[in-house]
This record gives C-alpha cells, sequence and structure tokens, in this order.
C-alpha cells in the first residue's frame, strides 16, 4: 500500500496568513493527488485534484502543487471559514490512502 | 455532479451486520464508481471498497476483504455497503462518495451514517 505522509499534523495560523501543508508519497504517484478540506460534522469536501487542479466552485486562494511523491497545497490568505482539517489523498493504486489529515486552527 | 443522500445512524451488536445506503440523484448512476470511506472518532479516512453500477464488479481494500460486500442496484439508483461480523473498532461514520478521473478523485459525498458497534 502507498502510505501518504502529511505535515504539520497541526497548525496554528491567523486570518490573512499564507498556510502550507506538505504531503509525500512513499512511492511515485505521478499527479494523481487530490486534496480534501473536512469541518466537524461534515463531510470531505475536495478542493484539488490532479494535484494542482481547482475544483468548481473551491476559492483561488487554495493551490495545489508537486507531483511524483511531494506535493504542496497552499492557502494564500486564510479565512475565518478555511479552518479545519486537510487530507491529501492518492488516487494512483488501490488501496486509495489518505494522509493523517493536518488540522488548521486559529 | 451526482448528490448522495445516505440511510440514519444505527446502533449495533458486536457480531452482527450493518446495511448502510447510498441513494444517488442529478447523474448518471450507473456510471459512477461508488466508493465507501469511513472515519472512526478522531482519526482519519479509511477507504474501504467500491463497485461501478453498470460493470456489476466491486473491490475491496484488503483490511475488509470478507466482511464487507458493495452492491448498487441500477433500478433505485442506490448503493449499498454491507459489513458484517461488527466490532467495536467499527464504530466510525461511513460516507459514499463518487470516485471520478483519471486520478481517481472522491468528488460527491454522501452526508455520512453513523455506525456505533456497542453492547
Amino acid at each position: 500500500d502507498i502510505q501518504m505522509t502529511q505535515s504539520p499534523s497541526s497548525l496554528s495560523a491567523s486570518v490573512g496568513d499564507r498556510v502550507t501543508i506538505t504531503c509525500r508519497a512513499s512511492q511515485y504517484i505521478s499527479s494523481h493527488l487530490s486534496w480534501y478540506q473536512e469541518k466537524p460534522g461534515k463531510a470531505p469536501k475536495l478542493l484539488i485534484y490532479a494535484a494542482s487542479s481547482l475544483q468548481s466552485g473551491v476559492p483561488s486562494r487554495f493551490r495545489g502543487s508537486g507531483s511524483g511523491t511531494d506535493f504542496t497545497l497552499i492557502i494564500s490568505s486564510l479565512q475565518p471559514e478555511d479552518f479545519a482539517t486537510y487530507y491529501c489523498q492518492q488516487g494512483y493504486s488501490v488501496p486509495w490512502t489518505f494522509g493523517q489529515g493536518t488540522k488548521v486552527e486559529i | 455532479q451526482v448528490q448522495l443522500v445516505q440511510s440514519g445512524a444505527e446502533v449495533k451488536k458486536p457480531g452482527s451486520s450493518v446495511k448502510v445506503s447510498c441513494k444517488a440523484s442529478g447523474g448518471t448512476f450507473s456510471s459512477h464508481a461508488i466508493n465507501w470511506v469511513r472515519q472512526a472518532p478522531g482519526q482519519g479516512l479509511e477507504w474501504m471498497g467500491g463497485t461501478i453500477p453498470i460493470f456489476g464488479t466491486a473491490n475491496y481494500a484488503q483490511k475488509f476483504q470478507g466482511r464487507v460486500t458493495i452492491t448498487a442496484d441500477e433500478s433505485t439508483n442506490t448503493a449499498y455497503m454491507d459489513l458484517s461480523s461488527l466490532r467495536s473498532e467499527d464504530t466510525a461514520v461511513y460516507y459514499c462518495a463518487t470516485l471520478s478521473g483519471w486520478g481517481n478523485w472522491f468528488d460527491s459525498w454522501g452526508q455520512g451514517t453513523l455506525v456505533t458497534v456497542s453492547s
């Protein structure tokens, strides 16, 4: 199975901050990488797919980059509604696997 | 984009089974890969398996092989996840989600179903 490792596990930030979350795959996954946002009591929401493509309706302050084994999610200017937990997921080979999550706190 | 609505919360005894449903609307149900992902309390997301209704086949994570069955009924646009031999560690929120694209991303999600396993 492909292991996905996110860092950091949690971070504290303020409104307006630039936030960077990284995700590393245990083996090559090309650009088969997605990012999700999860808020308490809600289903995960797709933000970024194919490593860098913005899902329809997602604000442009979210940006994804990377390929191969190393990926990054950047929130350029953190907004109050962005405080949540973020997960990466590889879609290169079954079983599809997720990172452990990064909690973004105030 | 497909909308997914799941069945309600369940409380089950250890050793029993649970069947969670996921009804799709607003898209071509048969051609979508319907998958199931679960999240134990305070934990991350875990893929369980999925099916493509038009093909009538399913694949499962090794961890759940032999305990989970994922099916779909094209006549009602509904997918099901049946998990047997329940134990306390199966207490979790279970989500259905559509798997899309060449990169296999989950683009539509159900609202989640809490399954509590307790004696």
